[in-house]
């Protein structure tokens, strides 16, 4: 079946620095990648869509500049969360979809940001 | 942004009980997702649904799509332990490759 590997698992990081987080489709090309943010307790909070080789589509209230994320090829999408702060303290999941024969959005595992 | 109506919030059942939980929206949908969601892990794909009526069953777990493609209902029988979780609808409308997720049912199976 469709594998979605996303990594690191969990991360802390200062304030101020940079953290990039990997999301990977293993047996699948994936024509398109999602980023998601979820705080405790809540659904998840769709931040942008990215398509291999073109820049990403950001959902409105979701600063590009502070989350970038790129899509260098059908099975790699990265998302870097820029000068972190407390606030961005959150779980992040990529999302990953090919039109293909079962048309369904495989998850990763997500990623757990604390920012201190 | 557009969320689908999901209930029951939360569900207490004990361990072999069955358990039903909806989705429903004002707009038409196309698919139809249902995930499962443990504790710090990403949601996991349990059943899809393409077609305005269609049944789908996965074990213990069975899923319809609502004639109308407004709704979806999602059963699982006799429940065990290890179906606690948090149990999201996710729906894809026409046109459009963004999913839209309901608010989640968190359950809750007591031994």
């Amino acid at each position: 079946g469709a594998v979605v590997s996303q990594h690191p698992s969990w991360v802390i990081c200062k304030s101020g620095t940079s953290v990039k987080i990997e999301c990977r489709s293993l047996d699948f090309q994936a024509t398109t990648m999602f980023w998601y943010r979820q705080f405790p307790k809540q659904s998840l909070m769709l931040m942008a869509t990215s398509n291999e080789g073109s820049k990403a589509t950001y959902e409105q209230g979701v600063e590009k500049d502070k989350f970038l994320i790129n899509h260098a090829s059908l099975t790699l999408s990265t998302l870097t969360v820029t000068s972190a702060h407390p606030e961005d303290s959150s779980f992040y999941i990529c999302s990953a979809s090919s039109r293909g024969s079962n048309y369904g959005y495989t998850f990763g595992s997500g990623t757990r940001l604390t920012v201190v | 942004g557009q969320q689908l109506n999901q209930s029951p919030q939360s569900m207490f059942i004990q361990e072999g009980e069955d358990v039903s939980m909806n989705c429903t929206s004002s707009s038409i949908f196309n698919t139809w997702l249902w995930y499962k969601q443990d504790p710090g892990e990403g949601p996991v794909l349990l059943i899809a649904l393409y077609k305005a009526g269609e049944l789908t069953s996965n074990g213990r777990l069975t899923a319809q799509f609502g004639i109308t493609r407004k709704d979806s209902f999602l059963n699982i029988s006799a429940s065990i332990p290890s179906d606690v979780g948090i149990y999201f609808c996710a729906g894809l409308q026409g046109g459009s490759e963004k999913l839209v997720f309901g608010k989640g049912t968190k359950l809750t199976v007591n031994p």
